[in-house]
């Protein structure tokens, strides 16, 4: 158990639509990262997080948006839902802004946009 | 444009040989270099690190090698064991520190019985 939780584990939805997902960082982490992962595609960083400002953005599409919270979860929101966003999405935590330091994952939430 | 590059996408080894992943960087400002291992339906896990300062990282059965010149690293396994079949992604981090690490596609390593 790495202690990043993610929520829901599994999710189905039609295209066109807008869903949330959850990432509650471990505890004490300040970093939260999100990335995508498609079939045979590596981890995509999409956008990172540091102590709710944003501080670093990767190939995130602009129907896609994430914000952290006071409490230093993080939600990513997919809009306007297409078959290709089907993925596994996972977000990660670490504890230092800056430094050689590992990121600590969840275990995915995967989508499937039908 | 990937900056980092797993060239193989498998890799079958007899269990208690060496197994040996490799990984090429294309960006010379990568200064932090992870390995993570993953499971079917779970999240990866840090396996092993290396700074750009040094050339090799060893922990237990795991060493990794860097060749900062060829802009190349590997990830040592030995003896190879039925539990390390996962699969193994390279990372890294620049050393500007805006905290992208970035992944390749990941190596499926196959332990053979």
């Amino acid at each position: 158990d790495s202690g990043v939780t993610q929520t829901p584990k599994h999710l189905i939805t039609a295209t066109g639509q807008r869903v949330t997902l959850r990432c509650s960082p471990r505890s004490g982490d300040l970093s939260v990262y999100w990335y995508q992962q498609s079939l045979d595609q590596g981890l995509q960083f999409l956008i990172q997080y540091y102590n709710g400002e944003e501080r670093a953005k990767g190939n995130i599409l602009e129907r896609f948006s994430a914000q952290q919270f006071p409490d230093l979860h993080s939600e990513l929101n997919l809009s306007s839902l297409e078959l290709g966003d089907s993925a596994l999405y996972f977000c990660a935590s670490s504890v230092v802004d800056r430094g050689n330091t590992e990121a600590f994952f969840g275990q995915g939430t995967r989508l499937t946009v039908v | 444009d990937q900056q980092v590059k797993q060239n193989s996408p498998s890799l079958s080894v007899q269990e208690g040989r060496i197994s040996i992943l490799n990984c090429d960087y294309t960006n010379s400002m990568f200064d932090y270099f992870l390995w993570y291992k993953k499971y079917p339906a779970e999240g990866p896990t840090f396996l092993i690190s290396i700074s750009s300062i040094k050339d090799k990282n060893e922990d237990g059965r795991f060493t990794v090698f860097l060749n900062k010149s060829a802009k190349h690293l590997s990830l040592h396994i030995v003896p190879s064991q039925p539990g390390d079949s996962a699969v193994y992604f390279c990372a890294a981090i620049p050393l500007n520190r805006d905290d992208k690490i970035i992944f390749g596609k990941g190596t499926r390593l196959h332990i053979l019985p």
